[in-house]
């Protein structure tokens, strides 16, 4: 079965901190994207992988390909950054659909 | 260059009844897909048009069901409305193929009672 697995759930972080958020899937990918999600719905695209490393401003996205694994990184966290990410892929084949998404990663950042 | 916009942005309809739902991708892109999201079940892929062309879905009933126009707009339509239907339903367009960057819309926040 094709699964994406989000660690943690649930993160508090106190303004400055360094954050780290995992996801791991099961079998191969053709892409793997991190998503934002703000309270009220709306969602960004915030990276688009398929291999190495990717840096936007104060973000910073890795993957794995042998490992099947993921991660989002935060620097200098900041309370904006408080949101749900979501780790979503592409998975060869796609016979189950597009997009299979993790169950999300929902990040405080206190002041 | 104007976002994705979707409409209604919310709506309330009773059980057994129909929905239609509207989307119109950022000028230029020509695959649309379509998503649910619920508190349960997180986010799901219902399914992707390119070109007027429905190119994957979702395991999802045959009461949900799509259709794009030759302006690359796409509309969804629920039959037959059931309550666990209620959800936020997102469309997000990307200029060729999900395995772009998908820019989504605000959603509609679909209740049924």
């Amino acid at each position: 079965k094709n699964e994406v697995e989000q660690s943690p759930q649930n993160l508090t972080a106190q303004e400055g901190e360094f954050i780290t958020i995992n996801c791991s899937y099961s079998v191969g990918i053709s892409a793997l994207h991190w998503l934002q999600q703000h309270p009220g719905g709306g969602i960004v695209s915030l990276f688009m992988l398929s291999s190495g490393k990717k840096k936007h401003g104060r973000l910073i996205a890795t993957i794995n390909i042998q490992e099947k694994h993921s991660s989002l990184h935060i620097t200098a966290s900041h309370p904006r950054d408080s949101a749900v990410y979501i780790c979503a892929v592409r998975f060869y084949g796609g016979s189950q659909g597009n997009l299979i998404f993790g169950k999300g990663t929902k990040l405080s950042v206190k002041p | 260059k104007a976002g994705v916009t979707q409409t209604p942005r919310y709506l309330i309809k009773t059980r057994g009844q129909q929905v239609t739902l509207s989307c119109s991708p950022i000028s230029g892109h020509r695959s649309v897909s379509w998503y649910q999201q619920t508190p349960g079940q997180g986010l799901q892929f219902l399914f992707e048009y390119f070109s007027e062309t429905q190119r994957n879905k979702g395991n999802f009933p045959g009461r949900f069901s799509g259709r794009q126009f030759s302006n690359s707009r796409s509309e969804m339509n629920v039959s037959t409305l059931e309550l666990g239907d209620s959800a936020l339903y997102l469309c997000a367009s990307s200029l060729l193929q999900t395995s772009d960057t998908q820019y989504f819309g605000p959603g509609t926040r679909l209740t049924v009672l």
